[in-house]
């Protein structure tokens, strides 16, 4: 399954909502969709599973969703700290995927 | 609290071959399967496969079948990974990172060793 993320770049400003995209070419099974984080020099680090729940400690202005094909990220009233780059990841096929990721800069 | 330390940076020539350790640290070393996920400079990660420390049990992605080994030494709580035949597109970051399974993500991450494939 080839996850598709969009847009390439998000540029927004402290406090915007930011809207990330995932599609998978084919639909994920039990919606296991699954969001990353990472900044530069660090691991990813686990933000969403299930499709829409929170992991451990995340604040809840990551709100996501989506079933079959589509899956949405949104983050609203950004934090410095929010801009990163964020992935996707899937299981399906005895095989993990992740997408291309999506860069959320500062405008 | 939980860690996974991952071995040094290492550099290698085309065909040769190299090891990573990740050490495991803060929690129940046979209840996890442990994952190794590499990143290539800026792209997003590749998953190549996991070993199940309980058994030693792996699955390897099938790009990688023949020139990946994950093993496990329940004695020090540590897992290894094994590439052979190395060549510059095997150069990235290479990360562990822990499955509860059967939940399908990996909660935690080792901090990562730089393999660079260069002659």
């Amino acid at each position: 399954i080839v996850l598709t993320q969009s847009p390439g770049t998000l540029s927004l400003s402290p406090g915007e909502r930011a809207t990330l995209s995932c599609r998978a070419s084919q639909s994920v099974s039990g919606n296991s969709l699954v969001w990353y984080q990472q900044k530069p020099g660090q691991a990813p680090r686990l933000l969403i599973y299930g499709a829409s729940t929170r992991a451990t400690d995340i604040p809840d202005r990551f709100i996501a969703g989506g079933s079959g094909t589509d899956f949405t990220l949104t983050i609203s009233g950004l934090e410095p700290e929010d801009f990163a780059m964020y992935y996707c990841q899937q299981y399906g096929g005895s095989e993990y995927t992740f997408g291309q990721g999506t860069k959320l800069e500062i405008k | 609290q939980v860690q996974l330390v991952q071995s040094g940076a290492e550099v290698k020539e085309p065909g040769a071959s190299v090891k990573i350790s990740c050490k495991a640290s803060g929690y129940m070393f046979t209840a996890y399967h442990m994952h190794w996920v590499r990143q290539a400079p800026e792209q997003g990660p590749e998953w190549l496969g996991m070993v199940h420390p309980f058994n030693g049990g792996t699955n390897y992605r099938q790009k990688f079948q023949g020139r990946v080994t994950m093993t496990r030494d329940t004695s020090t709580g540590t897992v290894y990974m094994e590439l052979s035949g190395l060549r510059s597109e095997d150069t990235a970051i290479y990360y562990c990172a822990r499955e509860l399974p059967p939940s399908l993500y990996f909660d935690f991450w080792g901090q990562g060793t730089q393999v660079t494939v260069s002659s």
